[in-house]
């Protein structure tokens, strides 16, 4: 069984700063890793995945995130945070199928 | 090309009632899954649809029940509300047909289930 978790609820950065936000999943065979970030009243959409190959991933909108095998982790950053990035983030695990299993999320504030 | 519609977005019913979600995939893609989102439990697996088969299950009772049709449209169907299955109801497509976990689930915009 995988399952995911993501230290913090909440975080709040300011404008222009460093988004960093944690998340460590545990998976019995090698993961495949996934962030979304969900705006209000939206659905979710995604942000960069890890499959195979190199473990430091970009996505859009600036954010990328690095898969370490031996911390078990997958955080994502951003080097300078936007007032647009003002939203709620999963990340997520599959380990065979089709099934997501998602962190808490981690809900970002961003002060001008 | 269109993304994943989901019909109604918002919805009101009674405790005992069932209710009916639909969604549409993305052209082309025939996976369907369907997510509950809550803010005690987070987002959860209920089960994935492909060519009309469910291929994938989550820990749901069996109120929560799903189909799919053949032009990969899919719903779910909850019956005998409860105050507890208030909450968003998200579905996700994909392209594969083998179900890879590298494909990627692009989700729709939600049902909104309230219940009173």
């Amino acid at each position: 069984a995988q399952s995911v978790t993501q230290l913090g609820s909440h975080v709040s950065v300011s404008e222009g700063a460093l988004v960093l936000l944690r998340c460590n999943y545990s998976s019995s065979v090698p993961p495949y890793l996934f962030w979304y970030v969900q705006y209000p009243n939206q659905g979710l959409q995604l942000l960069l995945k890890y499959t195979t190959g190199a473990t430091l991933v970009k996505g859009i909108n600036g954010f990328e995130a690095e898969f370490k095998k031996s911390e078990t982790s997958f955080h994502l950053t951003k080097p300078s945070a936007h007032m647009s990035d003002a939203a709620e983030y999963f990340c997520a695990v599959k380990a065979a199928g089709n099934k997501l299993t998602f962190g808490g999320g981690t809900r970002v504030l961003v002060k001008p | 090309k269109a993304g994943v519609t989901q019909t109604p977005r918002y919805l009101i019913k009674t405790r005992g009632q069932q209710v009916t979600l639909s969604c549409s995939p993305i052209s082309g893609h025939r996976s369907v899954s369907w997510y509950q989102q809550t803010p005690g439990q987070g987002l959860q697996f209920l089960f994935e649809y492909f060519s009309e088969t469910q291929r994938n299950k989550g820990n749901f009772p069996g109120r929560f029940s799903g189909r799919q049709f053949s032009n990969s449209r899919s719903e779910m169907n909850v019956s005998t509300l409860e105050l507890g299955d208030s909450a968003l109801y998200l579905c996700a497509s994909s392209p594969s047909a083998s179900g890879e976990p590298t494909d990627t689930q692009y989700f729709g915009p939600g049902t909104r289930l309230t219940v009173l």
